[in-house]
C-alpha cells in the first residue's frame, strides 16, 4: 500500500508570491489534515478535511488555505507568501470518521523557502 | 484548546540505558495520545500510541503509560542503541476529528 504522497518535495518562491502543495492519502483514507512545522514553533496543526469538508481549523491567518477532492486528494495553498511561512509542511492521513481515532499517518513533506 | 507540555527538551543518554520522556495535557476530552519518532530530514513515524480506556502500552524496547487522573503521559525507551537517536513528539487528540496537538518535542542522543 502506498503511503501518504506530497509534491512538490521542495520548492523556493518570492516574498508576496502564493504556492499550492498537493498530498495524496493512503488508499482508502479519506480525512488529510496539514502541519506546519518549524525550528521555532515545532508542529502546529494548519486544518482537517474529511470528505471534502473542513472538519478542524488551526490558528493560522486566512492566507493558508486548503481543499479536498472528491478522491480524498488535498492541496493547501498560501497566498502572499511571507519569510517566515518558510517550513516544512507535512500532510498526514487517516481512516477515521467520527467515533474512535485511527492511526495518523504522515507524508514525507514539501520544504518551502520563502526569500 | 488544547495544549500538551513536553520535557525535557534534550536527552543524552548512554548506550543500553533508557530514556524517559514525559508529556502532560490540558483537555481531558483527549483521548489519544501517539508518540511520533522523526530522524533528521525524514516524516515523523508513529512509533507508539495508547488510547484513554488504557493504562500503559508496551512494544518491544518501548513503552507509554498514561494517567488520565493527572493528564500526563510517558515515553520509555529501553536498551537504548544508537539508532534510537532523533527527536521524538508526543500529541495528544479528540475525538471527532484529527487534530493534534504536538509537544515541543525531545531530542535524543544515545552515545555509543
Amino acid at each position: 500500500k502506498a503511503g501518504v504522497t506530497q509534491t512538490p518535495r521542495y520548492l523556493i518562491k518570492t516574498r508576496g508570491q502564493q504556492v499550492t502543495l498537493s498530498c495524496s492519502p493512503i488508499s482508502g483514507h479519506r480525512s488529510v489534515s496539514w502541519y506546519q512545522q518549524t525550528p521555532g514553533q515545532g508542529l502546529q496543526f494548519l486544518f482537517e478535511y474529511f470528505s471534502e469538508t473542513q472538519r478542524n481549523k488551526g490558528n493560522f491567518p486566512g492566507r493558508f488555505s486548503g481543499r479536498q477532492f472528491s478522491n480524498s486528494r488535498s492541496e493547501m495553498n498560501v497566498s502572499t507568501l511571507e519569510l517566515g511561512d518558510s517550513a516544512l509542511y507535512l500532510c498526514a492521513s487517516s481512516s477515521t470518521g467520527p467515533g474512535p481515532q485511527n492511526t495518523i499517518y504522515f507524508g514525507e513533506g514539501s520544504w518551502l523557502t520563502v526569500v | 484548546g488544547e495544549n500538551v507540555e513536553q520535557h525535557p527538551s534534550t536527552l543524552s543518554v548512554q548506550e543500553g540505558d533508557s530514556a524517559v520522556i514525559k508529556c502532560t495535557y490540558s483537555d481531558s476530552a483527549s483521548n489519544y495520545f501517539p508518540w511520533y519518532k522523526q530522524e533528521l530530514g525524514k516524516r515523523p513515524q508513529l512509533i507508539i500510541d495508547i488510547r484513554s480506556n488504557v493504562g500503559e502500552k508496551k512494544d518491544q524496547r518501548i513503552a507509554v503509560t498514561l494517567n488520565k487522573t493527572a493528564k500526563h503521559f510517558s515515553l520509555h525507551i529501553t536498551e537504548t542503541q544508537p539508532e534510537d537517536s532523533a527527536v521524538y513528539f508526543c500529541a495528544a487528540i479528540k475525538a471527532a476529528g484529527n487534530k493534534l496537538t504536538f509537544g515541543g518535542g525531545t531530542r535524543v542522543l544515545v552515545k555509543p
